[in-house]
């Protein structure tokens, strides 16, 4: 089973407003990861937040840790039409590789 | 080069037959992973490279599954006896440093269609 689990499966929300993604894992993780996903291609990196860390900004981004929970939050403020893609988090639970969850599709319309 | 790149972009191919897919990872990148996305679904890890170590084959689905990476850089991935439930696309990524802890560099994939 997946270590990430991503939730909600679709959002879709008008431009300007903001977007929560959440994802909940299982075991204990050295690191959390947020990439983009657009058209179904390539990944994009977005963010990286370590187990130690709470929170992390990077520019429209907002990220949140709570390992007490095992979840992290993706915020995106004042969306735009180009955010429509698919988000995945990725743990890393000390190990060699990252582990991905299902993704959130996310849908801004202008 | 300056991204990660993979050939082909698409392939097209006959239940039955043997596909090659490449994957040319960033220069000096130390680690290389394989990936596979089904329609909609999330990346399925298959193998990742480290410098010289053994490889972690632990995502291979089946021994019709196998990949090679030559010289620490390109990599092949080879898939015998092709079915139907392996068409998906087909992702490599590379990290600089070896681990879980760096950020991966996708390429755009490769889409395999098992006809």
């Amino acid at each position: 089973s997946q270590q990430g689990e991503e939730d909600p499966q679709a959002l879709s929300i008008q431009e300007g407003e903001n977007a929560t993604m959440n994802c909940s894992y299982k075991t204990s993780i050295n690191n959390l990861q947020w990439y983009r996903q657009n058209s179904g291609r390539g990944l994009v990196h977005l963010i990286l937040i370590r187990s130690n860390e709470r929170e992390k900004h990077s520019g429209r981004l907002r990220v949140t840790l709570d390992t007490s929970k095992k979840s992290s939050s993706l915020l995106i403020t004042a969306s735009r039409a180009a955010d429509t893609a698919s988000y995945f988090c990725a743990t890393d639970a000390y190990g060699n590789k990252l582990v991905f969850g299902a993704g959130t599709i996310l849908r801004v319309k202008s | 080069g300056a991204g990660v790149s993979q050939s082909p972009s698409n392939k097209v191919t006959e239940k039955g037959k043997d596909v090659e897919l490449r994957c040319d990872p960033i220069s000096g990148h130390t680690a290389l992973y394989w990936y596979r996305q089904s329609l909609g679904q999330g990346l399925e890890f298959l193998i990742y490279f480290q410098g010289n170590s053994a490889p972690d084959k632990s995502g291979l689905p089946s021994d019709r599954f196998s990949a090679e990476r030559t010289g620490g850089s390109v990599s092949t991935l080879t898939i015998q006896r092709t079915q139907q439930e392996d068409s998906a696309v087909y992702l490599c990524a590379s990290t600089l440093l070896a681990g879980g802890g760096s950020e991966q560099f996708f390429g755009p994939g490769t889409r395999l269609t098992v006809l």
